[in-house]
C-alpha cells in the first residue's frame, strides 16, 4: 500500500490564482481530512469527509473547497488564493470516523506570493 | 474543545527513559487522549492513545492519572529517531476524528 498520497509536494502560487492539491489513499478508508500547518504551529482542520459524497467544514474552512465523489480521493481547492494561505497542508484517512488511528500524507508546502 | 496544556520544549539523552506531560484538567468522561508526533518535514504519526486504564504498545506507553486531568507519555528508552514534536489530543467519544492540535512539546535527543 501507498498510504496516503498527496500532489504536489511544492507549489508556488501568485494571489488570486486557483489551484487543487490532491490527496489519494489505497486503504480504502470512510474518513478522511485536510489540515493547515502554519510555522510553529500546530495543525487545524480545513474540511473532512466521513465517506463518498459527504463533506463537512472543520475549523478553518474559508477560501477552501472540497468535494468527495470517489472513496480514494479528497481533493481540496483554493478558489482564489491569498497570502495568508500560504502553509503546508496535509491531507489525513483513517478506517471511518471512529478509528483511533489517522494516517497522514507527506503533506503540500504553498507558497502564496 | 477541552484543552491540553504541554512544555514547549523537553530534552533528554539517547537510550534514556523520557516521560512528556500534559496537562487536560477540562477533559470530559468521555474524552479519549491521543498522542501523534511529528517528525521534521513529516505529516503527524499515530503514537498512542487511551481513556482511563494505562497503556502500553510497541512505541511507547502512556499513564493516565486517576482523576483524568493529566497524562504522560512514556518513551522506555529514546533514540535519536524519537526526535520530534509531540501532541497530546483529546477526542471526543463517539465523534468524528476531528483532532484538535495544540502546539506540542518538541523533544531534542542529545546523543
Amino acid at each position: 500500500n501507498a498510504g496516503v498520497t498527496q500532489t504536489p509536494k511544492f507549489q508556488v502560487l501568485k494571489t488570486g490564482q486557483s489551484m487543487t492539491l490532491q490527496c489519494a489513499q489505497d486503504m480504502n478508508h470512510e474518513y478522511m481530512s485536510w489540515y493547515r500547518q502554519d510555522p510553529g504551529m500546530g495543525l487545524r482542520l480545513i474540511h473532512y469527509s466521513v465517506g463518498a459524497g459527504i463533506t463537512d467544514q472543520g475549523e478553518v474552512p474559508n477560501g477552501y473547497n472540497v468535494s468527495r465523489s470517489t472513496t480514494e480521493d479528497f481533493p481540496l481547492r483554493l478558489l482564489s488564493a491569498a497570502p495568508s494561505q500560504t502553509s503546508v497542508y496535509f491531507c489525513a484517512s483513517s478506517h471511518d470516523s471512529y478509528q483511533e488511528t489517522q494516517y497522514f500524507g507527506p503533506g503540500t508546502r504553498l507558497l502564496v506570493l | 474543545d477541552a484543552k491540553t496544556t504541554q512544555p514547549n520544549s523537553m530534552e533528554s539523552n539517547e537510550e534514556e527513559p523520557v516521560h512528556l506531560p500534559c496537562n487536560h484538567s477540562t477533559i470530559s468522561g468521555t474524552d479519549y487522549i491521543h498522542w501523534y508526533r511529528q517528525l521534521p518535514s513529516q505529516g503527524p504519526e499515530y503514537v498512542i492513545h487511551g481513556l482511563t486504564s494505562n497503556v502500553n504498545n510497541r512505541m511507547a506507553s502512556l499513564a493516565i492519572a486517576e482523576d483524568r486531568k493529566s497524562s504522560t507519555l512514556i518513551l522506555h528508552r529514546a533514540t535519536l529517531r524519537d526526535a520530534a514534536v509531540y501532541y497530546c489530543i483529546l477526542r471526543p467519544g463517539g465523534g468524528a476524528q476531528k483532532l484538535v492540535f495544540g502546539q506540542g512539546t518538541r523533544l531534542t535527543i542529545n546523543p
